[in-house]
């Protein structure tokens, strides 16, 4: 079957760093996305990787090892308005799969 | 750019009664757009996928007698909830693809239509 796991929720500390990491089992592989969604909103693209390796954009990277069927998200110097879930989607055989998302909460 | 903007925002209705939700692109053309539909606490779930000028493809378990999705233009889509029950309350996603990302599946997401039938 196809299966994508995330880690329901998260705790991190305002400034601090956190990883949320994101495996996949799917039938076919084109690419990987990361969403933020904030509580009541629709979600905002954040990234897109096809290729192993680190992506960064700013204050968030996304990292991909497919052999691994692994990713992860890289959010630094944390902020309150990052408080959202954040969702891994895998582009797969002419579909995107998603991930039931990762609540991040943000202390101060 | 790459905005998408969903109507309304919230509805409320009544039991038997029927819905439309319109969703546009504002400033692309959108080739592909997704219907989604998200319960409290869970993710998005995909509920049909439109190309301009084709009828939807709709996702298994989706009845598309009740979900009716038009896509007569490039950036306009519409999901009709015909008949809606209680158990249709949700929040209706829709998003658009222009087809010229890198991936077919490089969505913008609408605001959202948030669904209540009493």
């Amino acid at each position: 079957g196809q299966n994508i796991d995330q880690p329901t929720e998260m705790t991190a500390t305002e400034g601090a760093i956190v990883q949320i990491n994101c495996t996949y089992q799917t039938s076919g592989f084109n690419g990987l996305f990361w969403y933020q969604q904030h509580a009541g909103e629709a979600p905002t693209f954040l990234s897109y990787n096809v290729l192993d390796g680190l992506e960064e954009k700013g204050r968030f990277s996304s990292f991909l090892s497919r052999s691994k069927g692994y990713s992860y998200l890289l959010l630094k110097e944390l902020q309150m308005k990052d408080s959202a879930s954040y969702l891994c989607a895998v582009e797969g055989n002419y579909q995107l799969i998603w991930g039931a998302g990762t609540k991040l909460i943000i202390k101060p | 750019g790459a905005v998408v903007s969903q109507h309304p925002s919230w509805v409320i209705c009544k039991s038997g009664t029927s819905v439309k939700i319109e969703c546009r692109s504002l400033d692309f053309q959108a080739t592909t757009m997704f219907w989604y539909r998200q319960f409290p606490k869970q993710s998005l779930m995909l509920m049909a996928t439109s190309n301009e000028g084709s009828k939807a493809t709709y996702e298994q378990g989706v009845e598309k007698d009740k979900f009716l999705i038009n896509h007569a233009s490039l950036t306009l889509s519409t999901l009709t909830v015909t008949s809606a029950h209680p158990e249709d309350s949700s929040f209706y996603i829709c998003s658009g693809s222009s087809g010229r990302a890198s991936s077919p599946y490089e969505q913008y997401f609408g605001p959202g239509t948030r669904l209540t039938v009493t």
